[in-house]
């Protein structure tokens, strides 16, 4: 059964540094995303992509975020200068996109944690 | 403020008996509602999905939709220790089904 699949699963960085979080969507899907969770606290959306564009994003989403589909496979969600309080699980998701109900599908997630 | 509420539980149920989730949300213009399963340190996994009033039956879940009372639930019959897990209720409130709200879940504990 076809997977979204996410590397690395655990990321350790300093603050201030940038790092770039990897995903593969499934492969017929349309629609691509990026969400993340606090330890303990919601799931939270960061953006929607669509068509090499980003299709929706959310107050957290600010200059310091940026994604980008660099081939036809891979999705990578970038974090210019990381904080502490960016520590969370990230998870990729993607769904087909069709009718405009997209059924979302999550990846295991990136673990980051910001020293 | 859009909002996903549900109940943080937790919730116990013995083996065998059937579990009860709900779910309610702020946007009547909501399109697309959505139950996933969470366990500790793992990704959501979708296990139902909803899109119009009443009753949706997928093996040994159903899910409910009352797009009037702006309320969805999750019942899981015979319930079994492997469900127990966090339920997260996702919503869809900007009615584009691009943006999920989640709810902060209900954890469910299924007794032997």
């Amino acid at each position: 059964e076809p997977e979204v699949t996410q590397t690395p699963s655990h990321q350790v960085t300093q603050m201030g540094q940038e790092v770039i979080l990897r995903c593969v969507p499934i492969s017929n899907h349309l629609y691509f995303y990026w969400y993340r969770q606090i330890l303990g606290q919601k799931v939270e959306f960061l953006v929607s992509f669509y068509n090499n564009e980003i299709s929706e994003k959310s107050e957290i989403f600010d200059d310091q975020f940026s994604v980008e589909r660099p081939d036809g496979s891979n999705f990578t969600l970038k974090i210019r200068s990381t904080k502490l309080e960016d520590s969370a699980m990230y998870f990729c998701a993607s769904s087909e996109g069709v009718l405009g109900m997209g059924e979302q599908y999550f990846g295991p997630g990136t673990r980051l944690t910001v020293t | 403020q859009k909002e996903v509420e549900q109940n943080s539980g937790p919730l116990s149920v013995p083996e065998g008996a059937i579990a009860s989730l709900n779910c309610t949300y702020s946007d009547r213009g909501s399109q697309s509602f959505f139950w996933y399963r969470q366990y500790s340190g793992k990704s959501p996994e979708l296990i139902m999905s909803i899109y119009s009033n009443g009753d949706k039956e997928d093996g040994r879940f159903t899910a409910q939709l009352n797009k009037a009372s702006q309320y969805v639930s999750l019942l899981i019959r015979d319930s079994q220790p492997s469900d127990s897990a966090t339920y997260l209720c996702a919503v869809d409130l900007s009615g584009s089904a691009r943006q999920l709200t989640f709810g902060s879940g209900t954890q469910l504990t299924v007794l032997p």
